[in-house]
């Protein structure tokens, strides 16, 4: 699986769009980014995935480069409760369903 | 919205001590998944089952660690002896078989958070 690049930490204030960046520059064709967030204490939560379109659900929008290299997980009204450690993974679709983790963005909402 | 059960939700042992975790996973997931958490780090993933059997204990510290899921159900991992180093969050994981799965994620019980003293 590809190795994803995110920055340690990110601070964002209430209410507005959270913006998480994620580096997966040796991505191949068939490699999916997966985005999962956990809270503290907690076990990881899914939040959403896409291959090669953006996509956008009740959580969050992922928005994937052209070229795949990068992407960007998109917290639109961000609040308190989505401080957490937020997971980039790519993930080949047929590695037997593994999930390999780094070590994460820290996300921290403040009032 | 279905969960997966994990107990016990926190755990105090001795070294050299034998310790047990339990993880119910979701009705009708054939794969089932034990990553251990150290603090600080990301999950890293120790073990996987398809049904009943094992697809992947690469990273289990066999000489300490077993993990068995007999019936293909609920599944159980055990450390023995404990080490100060096992201190950590175990967490459990599952998804539906892999034909069936589409291409979700999969879902984490709470987890344990052991401790060895």
């Amino acid at each position: 699986d590809a190795k994803t690049t995110q920055p340690t930490s990110m601070d964002c204030a209430e209410g507005r769009a959270a913006n998480l960046p994620c580096n997966h520059s040796t991505i191949s064709g068939n490699e999916y980014v997966y985005w999962y967030r956990q809270i503290h204490s907690q076990g990881p939560q899914y939040i959403i995935h896409g291959l090669k379109n953006n996509e956008t659900n009740e959580m969050a929008s992922l928005i994937i480069t052209e070229d795949r290299k990068s992407s960007t997980l998109i917290l639109p009204h961000a609040t308190l409760r989505d401080t957490a450690v937020y997971y980039c993974i790519v993930r080949f679709t047929y590695n037997f369903n593994k999930f390999y983790f780094g070590s994460g963005t820290k996300l921290n909402v403040k009032p | 919205e279905a969960e997966v059960a994990q107990s016990p939700r926190y755990k105090i042992t001795e070294k050299s001590q034998a310790v047990a975790f339990w993880c119910d996973p979701i009705s009708g997931h054939a794969t089932l998944y034990w990553y251990r958490q150290i603090l600080g780090q990301g999950p890293e993933l120790l073990v996987q089952f398809q049904d009943e059997s094992v697809v992947d204990d690469s990273q289990l510290p066999k000489d300490r660690f077993s993990a068995e899921r007999l019936k293909g159900v609920d599944s159980t991992l055990k450390i023995q002896p404990a080490e100060l180093g096992d201190s950590a969050m175990y967490l459990c994981a599952s998804s539906p078989r892999i034909r069936d799965r589409g291409q979700g994620g999969y879902t984490f019980g709470s987890g344990t958070r052991l401790t060895v003293v």
